[in-house]
């Protein structure tokens, strides 16, 4: 399985850009590169998608790297309610966990300070 | 509230006892997944259903673990002659085929602890 590295803890001030980094250098052509995060007591929610072009929604924007091998999740202005475990996750055609094929490592906890 | 509910939230049980978590997905959700997280873990995957029909299984799910989705709706996660090791957190998550590939939608979990 293709596999993601991410720091362990970032800490940033509110209402300021986050930008949480994944490196996953061994993605191959149809991976894609999922964000999910985890606030706490609650269960995963997710954030974000994408293949090959940056993809920006509601919650977050997804920038990713020519050669796919790493990727940012980028919270434009983080609040409070920001803080969570957040997790880059590598999809592919068949990556395990279902017919969805989700395997979650142990992601980025994010501290927001006020 | 129309999401991904569990029940219980919370269950403390002496080990050796058997314990059942109930997962009702959202209502138009035909795939059902289990998931177990232990402390400073991601979630790991248990098992997986489309419809009724239980497609996956980890091999994290030893065979005192059993899920069952019977009419294709709510899920049964039954767990019997609990150990300590199985003390986490159990979550649901529902999915809609043809809807966006690998958007699971997760309910708040079952936190087991066994004594």
């Amino acid at each position: 399985d293709a596999k993601t590295t991410q720091p362990n803890s970032m800490e940033s001030n509110e209402e300021e850009p986050v930008h949480l980094p994944c490196n996953h250098s061994t993605i191959s052509g149809t991976d894609y590169i999922h964000w999910y995060r985890q606030l706490p007591s609650q269960g995963p929610e997710y954030v974000i998608h994408g293949l090959t072009s940056n993809v920006n929604n509601r919650m977050a924007s997804l920038a990713i790297a020519e050669d796919r091998k790493s990727s940012t999740l980028i919270l434009h202005r983080a609040t409070l309610r920001d803080a969570a475990v957040y997790y880059c996750i590598l999809r592919g055609q068949y990556s395990g966990g279902g017919a969805d094929g989700l395997t979650f490592g142990k992601g980025t906890h994010l501290i927001i300070q006020p | 509230d129309t999401g991904v509910s569990q029940d219980p939230r919370h269950k403390i049980t002496k080990r050796g006892q058997n314990v059942t978590f109930r997962c009702d997905p959202i209502s138009e959700h035909n795939r059902l997944y289990w998931y177990r997280q232990t402390l400073g873990q991601g979630p790991e995957f248990l098992t997986y259903f489309q419809n009724e029909a239980q497609l996956e299984k980890s091999r994290l799910l030893s065979d005192r673990f059993s899920a069952e989705r019977p009419k294709g709706s709510f899920s049964t996660l039954e767990i019997q002659r609990t150990e300590q090791g199985d003390s986490a957190m159990y979550l649901c998550a529902s999915s809609l085929l043809l809807r966006v590939p690998g958007e699971l939608f997760f309910g708040e979990g079952s936190r087991l602890t066994v004594l």
